[in-house]
């Protein structure tokens, strides 16, 4: 099925550790980007990408970064992993033009102990 | 000015009832106003969308009105059903900038 697939959907980090949230679509979408999504907070842009090679910062992008070197694949690292990067992380992936929606992976959960 | 507010945080309402979301922003530079639906352990889908030319889209149950003078926009449920619990997130953006800016969202319950 077309679409946004995440994995792993649940880790379990210790403080400390590193690890990639990979996410890959089949959509041939230019735009794709990462949230994080905390309880009342909504869903926060971490870093984005408008096309293969081209990355930049959303709202809250310090400890982790991004990569893009296929269209198809936009992978979130997390350098050291803190307590306060437990969360959920959604990837989100949307075509050129005006009325496209995004669509969004199912998701990872994340804690960091 | 790049906020969206939304409201309420959360939300009862009877099966059969009428759910209202409100959402209110200040860029008058946006023009692309989506709400999406998230259920539990699920990413948000896009649920209608629409764009400041028109006051009111209708797709089946669920309608934004869009009041461009008071820059607010809402999504109204019509005879509403345990299926559409849910959070609600509104958002918006402006002209060919990919990014969204989102609303805090509302936590929908209907209870049968």
């Amino acid at each position: 099925n077309a679409g946004v697939t995440q994995t792993p959907k649940f880790q379990v980090l210790k403080t400390g550790q590193s690890m990639t949230l990979q996410c890959a679509q089949d959509m041939n979408h230019e735009y794709m980007s990462w949230y994080r999504q905390d309880p009342g907070m909504g869903l926060r842009l971490i870093h984005y990408s408008v096309g293969a090679g081209i990355t930049d910062q959303g709202e809250v992008p310090n400890g982790y970064n991004v990569s893009r070197s296929t269209t198809e694949d936009f992978p979130l690292r997390l350098l050291s992993a803190a307590p306060s990067q437990t969360s959920v992380y959604f990837c989100a992936s949307r075509g050129a033009g005006a009325n496209y929606g995004y669509t969004f992976g199912s998701g990872t959960r994340l804690t960091v102990v | 000015q790049q906020q969206v507010k939304q409201s309420p945080q959360s939300l009862i309402v009877q099966k059969g009832g009428i759910s209202i979301i409100n959402c209110a922003y200040e860029n008058t530079a946006f023009d692309y106003f989506p709400w999406y639906q998230q259920f539990p352990g699920k990413g948000p889908a896009l649920l209608i969308a629409i764009r400041p030319d028109v006051s009111e889209k209708k797709e089946g149950r669920f309608t934004i009105s869009f009041n461009k003078s008071a820059k607010q926009f809402s999504l109204h449920i019509m005879d509403s059903q345990p299926g559409d619990s849910a959070t609600y997130f509104c958002a918006a953006s402006s002209g060919s900038n990919y990014q969204l800016i989102w609303g805090a969202g509302t936590k929908l319950i209907i209870k049968p």
